[in-house]
């Protein structure tokens, strides 16, 4: 079966300009996360959704971000006004339930802002 | 929230046993401990998880004391392969906290 998709792989982009990134998760899945890599530092958690809610949103970095999810499936993540601090890999994992549960990864999206 | 920490980086030769321990003082009673692995350009792929004593899988084998308050991975006779980074995560992923944080991680570089 299919794995956790992202797209786009890389994303180049203005400062200031809105971007959005596309999570697929393994069918079936009912818990989806976002995470943010930045070069040479470790993941960071950003939010976390049990089917289409997302019950905490704290580790957003700011009111620039934000997510939803539809279906139970696909999510996005956007991104207003970006900045150079924006620039990371943008990393979307999903399990199959909430709870202790292995998380499966996505290959992430690889956003650069000039 | 565990904080987590753990070596910035390791080096050990092809089919040698690397033990890569990760200490995380804070842990609470219904936190797991999971270990993921990562290569340049991919997401994590989770390793092994456990909760206390000892786990192994196919891949590799994870002792926790009885305190909790330590892990350790153990890669048996480890190959070129194997080189990449070794994230220690340690949350209560059914719990009200979300908020999972993953630190630095461990570059385990095998040497031929």
């Amino acid at each position: 079966g299919a794995g956790v998709s992202q797209s786009p792989s890389n994303k180049v982009t203005e400062k200031g300009k809105d971007v959005e990134l596309r999570c697929d998760p393994i069918s079936g899945h009912t818990a989806l996360y976002w995470y943010r890599q930045s070069l040479g530092q470790g993941l960071e958690f950003l939010i976390y959704f049990q089917g289409n809610s997302a019950p905490d949103k704290s580790g957003l970095p700011s009111d620039r971000f934000s997510a939803e999810r539809t279906g139970g499936s696909v999510s996005t993540l956007t991104i207003q006004r970006t900045q150079q601090e924006d620039s990371a890999v943008y990393l979307c994992a999903s399990s199959l339930r909430q709870g202790p549960d292995t998380q499966y990864f996505g290959p992430g999206t690889r956003l650069t802002v000039l | 929230l565990a904080k987590t920490t753990q070596p910035i980086s390791m080096d050990s030769y092809e089919g040698q046993e690397v033990n890569i321990t990760c200490s995380h003082n804070n842990i609470a009673t219904n936190d797991y401990i999971t270990w993921y692995q990562q290569f340049p350009s991919q997401g994590p792929r989770f390793i092994i998880q456990g909760y206390k004593t000892k786990v192994t899988n196919e891949v590799a084998s994870l002792f926790i004391p009885a305190d909790r308050k330590s892990s350790t991975l153990s890669l048996p006779r480890v190959s070129l392969s194997d080189t990449a980074v070794y994230y220690c995560l340690v949350g209560d992923m059914g719990g009200s906290n979300y908020k999972l944080t993953f630190g630095k991680g461990t570059l385990l570089t095998v040497n031929p």
